[in-house]
């Protein structure tokens, strides 16, 4: 079983839909989750950083953890066509200095 | 807040010869920086953790002679890519951490998409 599991998509939604996009992890012992965008040809880009169960609100992101589930969650509101891209989750254990991502999420916002 | 920059954006060199990329915070301290490798719809790949003012830690398969990683100041760390053949061809990222705070994420460049002809 692999580390982090993400499904790769494509994921296609029209202009204004909610978006989820999700992750799954083996290892309890992660405890901090991240969230980047990375569009075509450029870097990643970091979106939301938690390390709590719950959920973390930024705008129109909302980042959600379930530790016991081992399950996060990034939720786009009101989704835009500049939201096209991909999504990549990453996580960390306390000790490590590594990031694992997953394989990322290709989104098509359609105006 | 929080910048890194990558530079080159993009080489087209010949075969054999050695490309240097640079990856620089310009408005942080980075103790650790990291060098990932990118295939085209495929994610980031760790290749090596780079410390300041100390050898590089390589990832499992990447060789440590082909892949130079120099972190001489806290501020910039330095990717060379010796004697790059065809195969070498893909997109470098480099990411780069504050120092100080083990646990604050990383920050990315925008990566060096390197051709070898």
């Amino acid at each position: 079983q692999k580390e982090v599991e993400q499904d790769p998509g494509p994921l296609s939604v029209p202009e204004g839909a909610i978006v989820s996009l999700n992750c799954t992890y083996s290892n309890s012992a992660f405890q901090y989750f991240m969230w980047y965008r990375q569009y075509s040809r450029k870097g990643p880009e970091l979106l939301m950083y938690t390390y709590s169960s719950g959920n973390k609100e930024d705008g129109r992101f909302t980042a959600q953890v379930d530790k016991s589930s081992k399950y996060i969650s990034l939720f786009i509101r009101d989704s835009q066509p500049s939201d096209s891209a991909t999504y990549l989750c990453a996580i960390k254990n306390q000790a490590g200095t590594a990031l694992i991502f997953g394989k990322g999420t290709t989104l098509s916002v359609s105006s | 807040g929080a910048v890194v920059s990558q530079h080159p954006s993009w080489v087209i060199c010949k075969s054999g010869t050695s490309v240097k990329i640079e990856c620089r915070s310009l408005d942080f301290q980075a103790t650790t920086m990291f060098w990932y490798r990118q295939f085209p719809k495929q994610s980031l790949m760790l290749m090596a953790t780079s410390n300041e003012g100390s050898k590089a830690t390589y990832e499992q398969g990447v060789e440590k002679d082909k892949f130079l990683i120099n972190h001489a100041s806290l501020t910039l760390s330095t990717l060379t890519v010796t004697s790059a053949h065809p195969e070498d061809s893909s997109f470098y990222i480099c990411s780069a951490r504050m120092s100080g705070r083990g646990n604050q994420p990383q920050h990315f460049g925008d990566g060096t998409r390197l051709s070898i002809l």
